[in-house]
């Protein structure tokens, strides 16, 4: 099975401020997605942002954006201007391109966004 | 309609009950997944269903079972629950073209 590591279990950021939250995983495929999840308190899983592993471009939507680092499988999430609805869990999650459906979560990041 | 619906929202049943969640999704997708969640942990993989077919489960309690009976909806029955066994139980599913999951809101169950 592979291993997504995320060693920040909390994070706090000043509201409008900057924020990195970091991951890492452990794979010898060279065909995989990487993704970062939030769950807000309500608790509905939201899709932030996606990286296929054959671009080299690093993903962005809108404030959000990844470092995406393959020979060091790392996969940073990068929040900007940081919004007080920003607060939840944030769950990196990877998926083999080739070998099945399965996803494979880190342990996740409490983000706290500071008023 | 982009959504995967979940019914109930919440549950609380005692251990003797038999209950079912229900998930439903009208994306097309072929894979439906069921998860469960405990507060701030990671979503834990039960069941994934591809074509209809139960593809992958990841040893699951026989108190736990599964069912596809179309394309578009997926149901866990629930016998005999343990309280350890209260969580959020989160349904997913994934189109064949598309590489993310997307989530249901869940059911958060209580067992007495």
């Amino acid at each position: 099975a592979q291993t997504v590591t995320q060693s920040q279990p909390e994070m706090s950021v000043q509201e409008a401020e900057t924020v990195t939250l970091s991951c890492t995983y452990d794979t010898s495929e060279s065909d995989y997605y990487l993704f970062w999840y939030k769950q807000p308190p309500s608790r509905q899983m939201i899709l932030v942002i996606r990286q296929e592993a054959y671009k080299q471009q690093n993903a962005t939507e809108n404030r959000f954006s990844v470092n995406f680092q393959k020979a060091a499988k790392s996969f940073s999430l990068k929040i900007s201007d940081s919004q007080l609805g920003d607060a939840a869990m944030y769950f990196c999650a990877y998926r083999s391109a080739n070998t099945g459906n399965q996803f494979y979560f880190g342990t996740g990041t409490s983000l706290t966004v500071i008023p | 309609d982009t959504e995967v619906t979940q019914t109930p929202k919440h549950l609380v049943m005692g251990m003797t009950n038999k209950k079912s969640l229900k998930c439903e999704q009208h994306m097309g997708h072929r894979a439906m997944y069921w998860y469960k969640q405990k507060a701030k942990k990671p979503p834990e993989l039960m069941f994934v269903y591809s074509y209809e077919k139960l593809s992958i489960n990841e040893s699951v309690p026989s108190r736990f079972s599964p069912e596809c009976p179309n394309s578009s909806l997926l149901n866990l029955h629930l016998h005999a629950l343990q309280p350890e066994d209260s969580a959020l139980y989160l349904c997913a599913s994934m189109g064949q073209n598309d590489e993310k999951l997307f989530f249901g809101s869940g059911t958060q169950l209580s067992v007495l």
